[in-house]
């Protein structure tokens, strides 16, 4: 079965600390790819990363850092130097095959970060 | 280029009243979903397509109704609201091989 977890539901940090997002994955496929999606206030889902399953490559974009690891099913998003304009909800998610069902995505329950100045 | 739009922003429904919320796309996908998304639980897929003329249920399709009649478009019909259905919906689409780029949502209530 395929599942994703976010055990953090909430997260309040103070502008340029650290924080690391958490996301647990499940899935039988050997083929898939974990994504995470911003949600601001605003409410539109803003895309962010991409992986396939065959890349445990950690990437980095400006203060955004995601750490793939295939041995604990886990794929955490950190943000360094936090800043108010981050205060979203964060979403974790995972896709199979395109045929299954049109590769839809399994979403997380989502990290509210709260970044405060 | 305007990608992935929805219409209306907002909407209320009275119990049992039908209506359809409105996606377009202008960037030639083969593939759109609808998902919902509650509070605690996420986006769930409603119905998605590959194709124009094909359809197909995803997790949470009971109350709702899709066609996909042409590459663009893919309304999501309500034919009899219930208050259960009281969620903020969001169109995708994506070829195969890429991301699923979502829309700005629709918010519905129905009371």
């Amino acid at each position: 079965a395929q599942k994703v977890t976010q055990a953090q539901t909430e997260i309040s940090v103070v502008e340029k600390e650290d924080v690391t997002l958490d996301c647990v994955y499940e899935t039988r496929d050997t083929t898939y790819y974990l994504f995470w999606y911003k949600q601001p206030p605003s409410g539109e889902l803003v895309f962010l990363i991409r992986r396939n399953s065959f890349d445990e490559q950690n990437e980095i974009s400006g203060r955004y850092s995601w750490n793939f690891q295939k041995s604990t099913s886990s794929f955490n998003f950190t943000i360094t130097a936090s800043q108010v304009v981050d205060s979203a909800v964060y979403f974790c998610a995972l896709s199979e095959s395109i045929y299954n069902q049109g590769g839809k995505l399994i979403f997380g329950q989502g990290t509210e970060l709260s970044v405060k100045p | 280029n305007a990608g992935v739009t929805q219409t209306p922003k907002f909407q209320v429904l009275k119990t049992g009243q039908s209506m359809t919320l409105q996606c377009a796309q202008d960037m030639n996908h083969e593939y759109m979903s609808w998902y919902r998304q509650d509070p605690g639980m996420g986006l769930r897929l409603i119905h998605y397509s590959v194709g124009a003329g094909i359809t197909d249920q995803g997790e949470v399709p009971n109350g709702y109704n899709v066609s996909r009649s042409t590459t663009e478009d893919f309304p999501l019909r309500l034919l009899s609201a219930a208050p259960s259905q009281t969620s903020v919906y969001f169109c995708a689409s994506r070829t195969p091989k890429e991301t699923q780029y979502f829309g700005p949502g629709t918010r519905l209530l129905v009371l």
